[in-house]
């Protein structure tokens, strides 16, 4: 069973469009992020969210959206599709990240790549 | 500020050696420092973490690191690398301040036959 899982797995649009990426885990986990990898495979957070609280990287334009239906999914809008917003999202999820016990280790799905010409 | 320092964008080591992928932290409070590995065109995969307790922690695949207080560090390593290995290697430390991760900027090793 796939612990943490996205779609799509590819993307390919156009600038200024508007699109979606899902994710979901069945980990039970309470708290679900989405990160960035750009080209050189830098990683950069840009949400976290649990039940309590969304976290918002404040360099994130807010063209991007998380929302999250349920405890399971976390699921990222992207408005107004820009070419730098080419690059691999990464969906991840751990247990009790806020004050309680903030060292789980999170599990990440498979990624997305986006490709905008 | 906290940070996560990967001073090696390339490890090159012959299988059977022993590989060490280096990661030196600044943080605020106690260090909480993972490390985490990716294989091409997946996503990331934990291989092991120090909470508190023995220096040498020890990992996934034959990986251990071994945290260093004084010299703020946290590197990893395996006694005999194999080329199967050969992949990104992030090393993480968490930000008290929002409980997220703070991120190296990872390492590629590259495990030649």
């Amino acid at each position: 069973d796939t612990a943490v899982s996205q779609t799509p797995k590819y993307l390919v649009t156009q600038m200024g469009n508007d699109k979606s990426i899902k994710c979901e885990q069945n980990l039970g986990h309470d708290t679900m992020y989405w990160y960035k990898q750009d080209s050189k495979k830098f990683l950069k957070i840009m949400f976290s969210y649990n039940n309590k609280e969304l976290i918002i990287n404040e360099t994130v334009p807010n063209r991007f959206s998380p929302k999250s239906p349920d405890k399971a999914h976390l699921n990222l809008h992207i408005n107004s599709l820009e070419l730098g917003d080419s690059a691999v999202y990464f969906c991840a999820s751990s247990q009790d990240a806020s004050s309680g016990t903030p060292h789980n280790e999170q599990f990440f799905g498979p990624g997305t790549r986006l490709t905008v010409l | 500020a906290q940070s996560v320092a990967q001073p090696e964008d390339q490890v090159n080591v012959a299988e059977g050696n022993p590989l060490t992928v280096k990661c030196t932290y600044s943080v605020s409070g106690n260090p909480y420092l993972f490390w985490y590995v990716q294989y091409p065109n997946r996503g990331l995969q934990f291989l092991l973490k120090y909470i508190t307790g023995d220096n040498l922690v020890k990992g996934s695949y034959g990986f251990e690191a071994e945290f260093n207080k004084s010299q703020t560090s946290f590197h990893l390593k395996k006694p005999s690398a194999l080329v199967s290995d050969s992949a990104l290697y992030f090393c993480a430390v968490k930000d008290w301040g929002n409980y997220q991760l703070i991120w190296g900027a990872g390492t590629k090793l590259i495990i030649k036959p």
